[in-house]
């Protein structure tokens, strides 16, 4: 089955900083990689996804790169503010919108320093 | 709409028990799907559902069982409580390529 891995699982970066995530996935029919930002005691939510015929994707501060023949992606936070600071998911499916389930990374907690 | 609605929120059990979690979504998702969350170790696949009558086991299926009679509705059933089942349980949905959205989650503490 698919496995995930993510680097590192704990990021400290200045308030203002750029902060980058890192996975990378064993299944080459993945095609469907979401990223997902958790706070304490909350649900986890969706922040940005890509899917595998795009190499990358951009929302405001955060932005998102693929590279389907190394099989990795990456999470970017610019500008980092202090509410940034959680625990984020990478997470890869086969299906199109993980409709089979979705196989999780272990997490990153980032912390924003004042 | 009110998403993915989840309860109980907390839940202690003993030993032994049984007990059904209930997950209903109001936004006519095909897929539906429980993981658990342990510190640490992500989130895992516990069951999964394409659609109403359909199910399938995810990566830790063992001890749980789930049944999907309606679009709405995917309870997840404990048959006998065990402190290993001890976890943070969200389920979520999702369209057929739509991203999968979460339920508050349910706490629940075997002892």
């Amino acid at each position: 089955g698919e496995n995930v891995e993510q680097h590192p699982s704990t990021l400290s970066v200045q308030e203002g900083d750029s902060a980058v995530i890192k996975c990378t996935y064993s299944d080459s029919a993945s095609n469907y990689f979401p990223w997902y930002k958790q706070e304490l005691g909350k649900r986890p939510q969706l922040i940005i996804d890509i899917r595998s015929n795009v190499g990358e994707k951009k929302d405001q501060r955060i932005a998102v790169t693929l590279n389907k023949t190394a099989k990795h992606f990456s999470l970017h936070i610019t500008e980092t503010q202090p509410e940034d600071s959680a625990v984020y998911f990478c997470a890869a499916s086969n299906q199109g919108g993980g409709a089979d389930g979705l196989t999780f990374g272990k997490g990153t907690h980032l912390i924003i320093q004042p | 709409n009110a998403g993915v609605t989840q309860t109980p929120k907390f839940q202690v059990l003993k030993t032994g028990q049984s007990m059904t979690l209930q997950c209903a979504q109001d936004m006519n998702h095909e897929y539906m799907s429980w993981y658990r969350q342990d510190p640490g170790m992500g989130l895992r696949l516990i069951h999964y559902s394409v659609g109403a009558g359909i199910t399938d086991q995810g990566e830790v299926p063992n001890g749980y069982n789930v049944s999907r009679s309606t679009t709405e509705d995917f309870p997840l059933r404990l048959l006998s409580a065990a402190p290993s089942q001890t976890s943070v349980y969200f389920c979520a949905s999702a369209l057929t390529a739509g991203p999968a959205f979460f339920g508050q989650g349910t706490r629940l503490t075997v002892v």
